[in-house]
């Protein structure tokens, strides 16, 4: 498996609460990515970044926000989280522009 | 909205029998994925074929591409229980893209 962890693995929080998930690689890939997994609706892209502090939104973006301060953490924050984004969310690796993704474990977030 | 659109949505076979899974999408591509996800993990990269290619080979996996149809299969040849799993196509946008698009998925289950 790629090093790719994701923290924390499983959240419950309240409506209106900031929540911040973490992704961290050890494989220096240039590539992050940030997905949401929902049934009926497959796997969609959130935020995606191409450097360091190189971030750019994906299709569903809206409520959330990433920040990338070292090559190694990308992190997701839901700035005041609501039911609809109760989803289980993929962080993923890649070493080149539009090539093989390495996803990390998932992270199930409840929102209740 | 989704690029690639995998087809059937489930499929139920036989352990030693083939396994086919389609995949159609919009617009034109550098390269189409297939990936696969076992329950409650995260996705596993199975297969690249660039759009100058029209088929590849990995172990029991064989995949094909027909850009004049904009579709893709795969085959997973004497399936195995362990081939129970989801399998997603995952396409790029064409030329300085650096993102994905997943289909829905199939799900496959490989009854012993």
């Amino acid at each position: 498996d790629a090093g790719i962890t994701q923290s924390p693995r499983h959240k419950v929080t309240e409506t209106g609460t900031p929540v911040t998930l973490r992704c961290h690689q050890t494989e220096n890939h240039r590539y992050m990515y940030w997905y949401r997994q929902d049934p009926g609706h497959g796997l969609r892209l959130i935020h995606y970044s191409y450097g360091v502090k190189d971030t750019d939104k994906g299709e569903v973006s809206d409520g959330y926000s990433v920040s990338r301060s070292k090559t190694e953490d990308f992190l997701l924050t839901l700035e005041s989280a609501t039911s609809s984004q109760t989803s289980v969310y993929f962080c993923a690796i890649s070493p080149g522009q539009g090539t093989e993704q390495y996803f990390g474990p998932g992270t199930r977030l409840t929102v209740t | 909205s989704q690029q690639g659109e995998e087809d059937p949505q489930a499929l139920s076979i036989q352990e030693g029998e083939n396994a086919t899974m389609n995949c159609s999408y919009k617009t034109s591509i550098n390269n189409l994925q297939w990936y696969r996800q076992n329950s409650g993990r995260g996705l596993v990269h199975l297969i690249l074929i660039r759009s100058n290619e029209r088929e590849k080979h990995s172990g029991r996996l064989r995949v094909t591409l027909d850009t004049s149809k904009k579709s893709s299969s795969l085959l997973i040849t004497a399936s195995r229980a362990a081939d129970t799993a989801s399998y997603f196509c995952a396409t790029d946008s064409g030329a300085g893209s650096y993102q994905l698009t997943f289909g829905k998925g199939t799900k496959l289950s490989v009854i012993p």
